[in-house]
């Protein structure tokens, strides 16, 4: 099976930088993935590591090490739109995607 | 715009009740995804479909039930309803084959279903 874990809550202040980590457990690894919500929303496809390293798209960069079953979402320059709910995946051996439960980011003025 | 649409958008009924969920991929996406999101929860994988086949199965009742059709729109059939099926339903799209995999599935705005 699969098991991810993120922090529930994150609060940042308007124009700095926020991590969100992603620690996970699966049997047979292929990619994490990351997706932001908004309430209400549907999710959106954020970034995508299948190897070590950073991936950088805009303000937002995505950080794997497979070694420590380990990544994180970084958001620079944080604005209010950011404020919504952030999910790490693991991808299966199909190809689907299985969630963490997520972490809602409240972005403060 | 993901290009995945999904009706109804909105369903109330009673416990007990059946109801069908309908999905349309996005054009030339092959694979569909079914999702089900309760209250400030995750996203809890149910089921995948490839090309009309089943490919992957997750955390799905047997009080539920998919089908993906010739023309690649799928459905999910929810029986026997109880309260705690009240959830948000997604679905999802992609091409889904090896090669290129991005990790991007496009999802559908949901369809939200109430249980009373």
């Amino acid at each position: 099976g699969q098991s991810l874990e993120q922090p529930s809550e994150v609060t940042a202040v308007e124009g700095a930088i926020v991590q969100i980590n992603c620690t996970y457990q699966t049997s047979g690894f292929y990619g994490l993935s990351w997706y932001q919500q908004h309430d209400g929303g549907a999710p959106t496809f954020l970034s995508y590591n299948a190897l070590d390293g950073l991936e950088e798209t805009g303000r937002f960069s995505s950080f794997l090490s497979r070694s420590d079953s380990y990544g994180y979402l970084l958001l620079q320059e944080l604005q209010m739109k950011d404020s919504a709910s952030y999910f790490c995946a693991v991808r299966g051996g199909a190809n689907n995607l299985f969630f963490g439960t997520g972490t809602r980011l409240t972005v403060i003025p | 715009d993901s290009g995945v649409t999904q009706t109804p958008k909105h369903l109330i009924t009673a416990t007990g009740q059946r109801v069908t969920l309908r999905c349309s991929p996005r054009s030339g996406d092959l694979s569909v995804y079914w999702y089900q999101q309760s209250l400030d929860q995750g996203l809890q994988f149910l089921i995948q479909y490839y090309n009309g086949e089943e490919r992957a199965k997750g955390n799905i009742l047997e009080r539920f039930s998919a089908q993906q059709f010739p023309d690649l729109h799928s459905e999910l059939n929810l029986s026997s309803l109880e309260l705690g099926d009240s959830a948000l339903y997604f679905c999802a799209s992609s091409v889904a084959t090896g090669t290129g995999y991005t990790g991007e599935l496009f999802f559908g705005e949901g369809s939200r279903l109430t249980v009373l």
